[in-house]
């Protein structure tokens, strides 16, 4: 599994746009790239995730580069429901692990 | 569809005792990994079961033990407590087996321990 690399925090103003960018420069064919975010006393909650084409969801897009050694989660208008430790995370499947590597994520702050 | 539930959701224990922490996944949902948070380490995995059977184990000592039960729910277990074992525990369900699909992980709120 590819070690992920991510700023320590951000900051965005309520009903902008945020891009949260993550480096994963060794990520090998098959990893898959993942974002997840814990808002404050929670429990991880699953944002998004992709193989190679960029993808959209409800909650956010990730577009990923064309060498995929690195991928932005972009949230379209944060509110403040939105600040919270965003995690990017590369993981293969299909063999018998499939845990889930946390780094240290992004602090995202959203000022209203 | 009710999310996962984990109990207790705050405790105190002191070092040396036990400590037993339960997960219901979501209805339907066979795999049940658990993870450990603390400020130091951060999100770390600890063990994974399916089908009642532990199925992928992280780097933890074997103070810390799990089971499933045949209708899914698990329990963790962590005995002779030590300081370092404060932390959030997570427990996330998932329909399939983890390693299986990505994007189907379903986290609990955890249940925070703390040791004195």
């Amino acid at each position: 599994d590819a070690k992920t690399t991510q700023p320590n925090s951000m900051e965005s103003n309520e009903e902008e746009p945020v891009h949260l960018p993550c480096n994963h420069s060794t990520i090998s064919g098959t990893d898959y790239i993942h974002w997840y975010r814990q808002l404050p006393s929670q429990g991880p909650e699953y944002v998004i995730h992709g193989l190679t084409s960029n993808v959209n969801n409800r909650m956010a897009s990730l577009a990923i580069a064309e060498d995929r050694k690195s991928s932005t989660l972009i949230l379209h208008r944060a509110t403040l429901r939105d600040a919270a430790v965003y995690y990017c995370i590369s993981n293969r499947y299909g063999g018998s692990q499939g845990n889930l590597i946390f780094g240290k994520g992004t602090k995202l702050s959203v000022k209203p | 569809k009710a999310g996962v539930t984990q109990t207790p959701r705050y405790l105190i224990k002191t070092r040396g005792q036990q400590v037993t922490l339960s997960c219901s996944p979501i209805s339907g949902h066979r795999s049940v990994s658990w993870y450990q948070q603390t400020p130091g380490q951060g999100l770390q995995f600890l063990f994974e079961y399916f089908s009642e059977t532990q199925r992928n184990k992280g780097n933890f000592p074997g103070r810390f033990s799990g089971r499933q039960f045949s209708n899914s729910r698990s329990e963790m277990n962590v005995s002779t407590l030590e300081l370092g074992d404060s932390a959030l525990y997570l427990c996330a369900s998932s329909p399939r087996r983890a390693s299986e699909v990505p994007g189907e992980l379903f986290f609990g709120e955890g249940s925070r321990l703390t040791v004195l």
